[in-house]
């Protein structure tokens, strides 16, 4: 069964720094990847897709990529603001349904 | 994309009664999911809602627990019966968008805030 975790569980930076969400799947034999963003008591927010053949997806001061034979995702997020504050959350799809990693909560202090 | 809505967003209710939570979508769409997400947990899939016959279930979850109805390729309903504080979760509608399996995107509704006491 396919397995998703993700680094750190938790991070707390000052505003304007650089970082990088990790996930990591257990099973490479996936359709795609997708990173969601989802503020407390909300739904999720879909920010970027990775196909299975791509290695990475840019989205604004978000970069995502993909090494799927190592079963490794990263979401680098640039230039970071308090806005950014909010759970990450990454999920691989295949054989038609989606496998959730228990994301990642951010806080960008001002 | 897709823009789903979901009604209601928050509701609080009393043990021993049901809850049914509506999913609209504002295009037509083959695959709809419902999950359920615990205080501070992350997704759990309850089941697959098929348009025209019976919703496809995951392990732990039960059609007598979870009716879900799915009768266009717009709509669908959860119910979740005989509530216990243990139902209380935000639950989660989503559709599947995209053509082919390595363009499908999932879009998730704003959710239903449910506190049961």
């Amino acid at each position: 069964k396919q397995e998703v975790t993700q680094i750190p569980a938790a991070l707390s930076v000052p505003e304007g720094e650089n970082l990088v969400l990790n996930c990591s799947f257990t099973d490479s034999a996936i359709y795609n990847l997708q990173w969601f963003r989802q503020d407390p008591g909300k739904g999720l927010t879909s920010l970027l897709l990775i196909q299975s053949s791509q290695r990475e997806q840019t989205s604004g001061r978000l970069n995502a990529s993909l090494d799927k034979s190592s079963g490794r995702s990263t979401l680098y997020i640039a230039a970071s603001q308090p806005g950014d504050s909010a759970t990450y959350l990454c999920a691989v799809y295949n054989f038609n349904k989606f496998y959730f990693g228990s994301g990642t909560k951010l806080n960008v202090k001002p | 994309s897709a823009v789903i809505s979901q009604k209601p967003s928050r509701d609080i209710c009393q043990r021993g009664t049901s809850l049914t939570i509506q999913c609209q979508v504002d295009s037509q769409v083959t695959m709809m999911f419902w999950y359920r997400q615990q205080p501070g947990q992350s997704l759990t899939l309850i089941a697959t809602a098929n348009q025209g016959s019976e919703a496809t279930y995951e392990s732990g979850f039960v059609i007598d627990k979870f009716p879900i109805s799915r009768p266009n390729l717009t709509f669908s309903t959860l119910t979740v019966s005989n509530m216990s504080p243990e139902d209380s979760s935000i639950y989660l509608c989503s559709v599947l968008s995209g053509q082919g399996a390595k363009y499908n995107e999932q879009f998730f509704g704003p959710g239903t805030r449910l506190t049961v006491l």
